[in-house]
C-alpha cells in the first residue's frame, strides 16, 4: 500500500516569495492533515481537513498561509509571503478512522528554509 | 491546554541495553496516545498506539504503557541496536468529534545506540 506522498522534498526560497507544497494521502482516508515541525520541536497541526471540508485551521497563520483539498483527495498547502520563521519542516498525515483507532500516518515531509 | 513533556531529552546507550523513555501529559482526558519514530530528514513513522481504554502495546521488542490517571507513558525498548537510533516522539490525541487528529507533541527524545 502507497502511503502519504509529499513534494516537494526540499525548497530553498527567499522572505517575501511564496511556496506550495503538495500533498497526497493514503488511498481511502477520508482526513488529512498539516503538521509544521521547526527544527528542535514536536511538530504542530496546522489544518484539519475531513474529506474537502475544513474541521480545524485555529493554528493556521492565515494572513500568510492557506491551504485546500479540492475534490477531498489531493491537497495544496501555500504560503505567501514567507517569513525567515516559516523555516520548518511541513508534515502531512492522512488518518481512516475505520475501527475508530484515529492513527495517523505521516509523509516524509518537505523541509522550507526562508532566507 | 495540553502540554507533553519527554524525558530525557537524549540518551546515550550502549548496544544490548534495555531502555526507557518517558513521556507526561498533563490533560489525562485523551482519545488515544501514539510513539513515533523519526529519523534524520525524514517523516515520522507510527510505532504503538494506545487507545485510552488500554494500559499496553507491545510489537516486537518495543512496549508502550499507558496510564492516563497520572498522566504518563514509557515506551520500553528490549535489547537496543544501532539501527534504533533516531528520535522518539510521543503524542497525545484529545477526546471529543473530529479532534482526535489535533495531536500535542513532546519535544522528543533523541536516542543514539553506540555499537
Amino acid at each position: 500500500e502507497a502511503g502519504v506522498a509529499q513534494s516537494p522534498r526540499y525548497k530553498i526560497i527567499e522572505k517575501r516569495q511564496s511556496v506550495a507544497f503538495w500533498c497526497n494521502p493514503i488511498s481511502g482516508h477520508a482526513t488529512l492533515y498539516w503538521y509544521q515541525q521547526i527544527l528542535g520541536q514536536g511538530p504542530k497541526l496546522l489544518i484539519q481537513f475531513q474529506n474537502n471540508g475544513v474541521v480545524d485551521d485555529s493554528q493556521l497563520p492565515k494572513d500568510r498561509f492557506s491551504a485546500e483539498r479540492l475534490k477531498g483527495v489531493d491537497s495544496t498547502l501555500k504560503i505567501q509571503p514567507a517569513k525567515l520563521e516559516d523555516s520548518a519542516v511541513y508534515l502531512c498525515a492522512s488518518s481512516f478512522r475505520g475501527p475508530d483507532t484515529g492513527e495517523l500516518f505521516f509523509g516524509e515531509g518537505s523541509r522550507l528554509t526562508v532566507l | 491546554k495540553q502540554e507533553v513533556t519527554q524525558i530525557p531529552a537524549a540518551l546515550s546507550v550502549p548496544e544490548g541495553e534495555n531502555l526507557v523513555l518517558n513521556c507526561s501529559f498533563t490533560d489525562s482526558a485523551i482519545y488515544n496516545l501514539q510513539w513515533f519514530r523519526q529519523d534524520p530528514g525524514k517523516g515520522l513513522t507510527s510505532l504503538l498506539l494506545i487507545q485510552s481504554s488500554q494500559r499496553e502495546q507491545t510489537s516486537g521488542r518495543l512496549n508502550a504503557s499507558l496510564d492516563k490517571s497520572s498522566g504518563r507513558s514509557t515506551l520500553y525498548i528490549a535489547a537496543s541496536q544501532p539501527g534504533d537510533s533516531a528520535t522518539y516522539l510521543c503524542a497525545v490525541s484529545p477526546r471529543g468529534g473530529t479532534s482526535y487528529g489535533k495531536l500535542t507533541f513532546g519535544q522528543g527524545t533523541i536516542l543514539t545506540v553506540h555499537p
